[in-house]
């Protein structure tokens, strides 16, 4: 079945510096892929998407290419601020098989962010 | 736009009594809701979707007759958790997706349960 794999956390991080979380799938079809944060407390912001190969989405400075070659969305981030400690999942969506849209979440990455 | 709200958004319960959590789409049509249940720092782990006027389709392992699911209407579904115990305890949260954007669910914010 159609699964995601995250790297592990928790990350610790200094402001600014360099940010890289893995994220890796298996899916049959052409699932689409999304990046998704959640911070204390609260429920899931949707971060970014990309619904088709090489597609890149973005969005406050957060990058994932989808990459079919390597069944990869990885986020990436050039610069991160304390503002950006939070939970980070990584999904897709099983239209192809469920025709339900439903979501299939990784395990979640614990990025933790110090000034 | 594309909010989806919770109510309440946090509740604590005796042993035994049942415990109604609501999730409305304020501003689009729900096609179908989702209810999910998040342990701590862990993953996501979906109950059950919800099409408008007909019954919930429940995900492997999760009992139908102690979460009941009703989406009775195009902005609202709501979970029920029936005769709650300890092991119930957990943060709720549920999800909406339209027919215009129905690649993308929107998340509400998730309700806190505590069942003493």
């Amino acid at each position: 079945g159609n699964s995601v794999t995250q790297m592990e956390g928790p990350v610790t991080l200094s402001e600014e510096a360099f940010l890289t979380i893995n994220c890796t799938y298996t899916a049959t079809g052409y699932p689409s892929l999304f990046w998704y944060v959640q911070y204390p407390g609260e429920g899931l912001q949707l971060l970014l998407k990309a619904t088709k190969a090489d597609d890149k989405g973005s969005n406050k400075g957060f990058e994932a290419t989808y990459r079919k070659e390597t069944t990869s969305f990885h986020l990436e981030k050039g610069s991160v601020q304390v503002s950006d400690s939070a939970v980070y999942f990584c999904a897709l969506s099983d239209w192809g098989s469920s025709n339900t849209g439903k979501l299939i979440f990784g395990q979640g990455t614990t990025l933790q962010v110090k000034p | 736009g594309a909010v989806v709200s919770q109510h309440p958004s946090w509740v604590i319960c005796k042993s035994g009594t049942s415990v109604k959590i609501e999730c409305r789409s304020l501003d689009f049509q729900a096609t179908t809701m989702f209810w999910y249940r998040q342990f701590p720092k862990q993953s996501l782990m979906l109950m059950a979707t919800s099409n408008e006027g007909s019954k919930a389709t429940y995900e492997q392992g999760v009992e139908k007759d102690k979460f009941l699911i009703n989406h009775a209407s195009l902005t609202l579904s709501t979970l029920t958790v029936t005769s709650a115990h300890p092991e119930d305890s957990s943060f709720y949260i549920c999800s909406a997706n339209d027919y215009l954007s129905y690649n993308e669910q929107f998340f509400g914010p998730g309700t806190r349960l505590t069942v003493l």
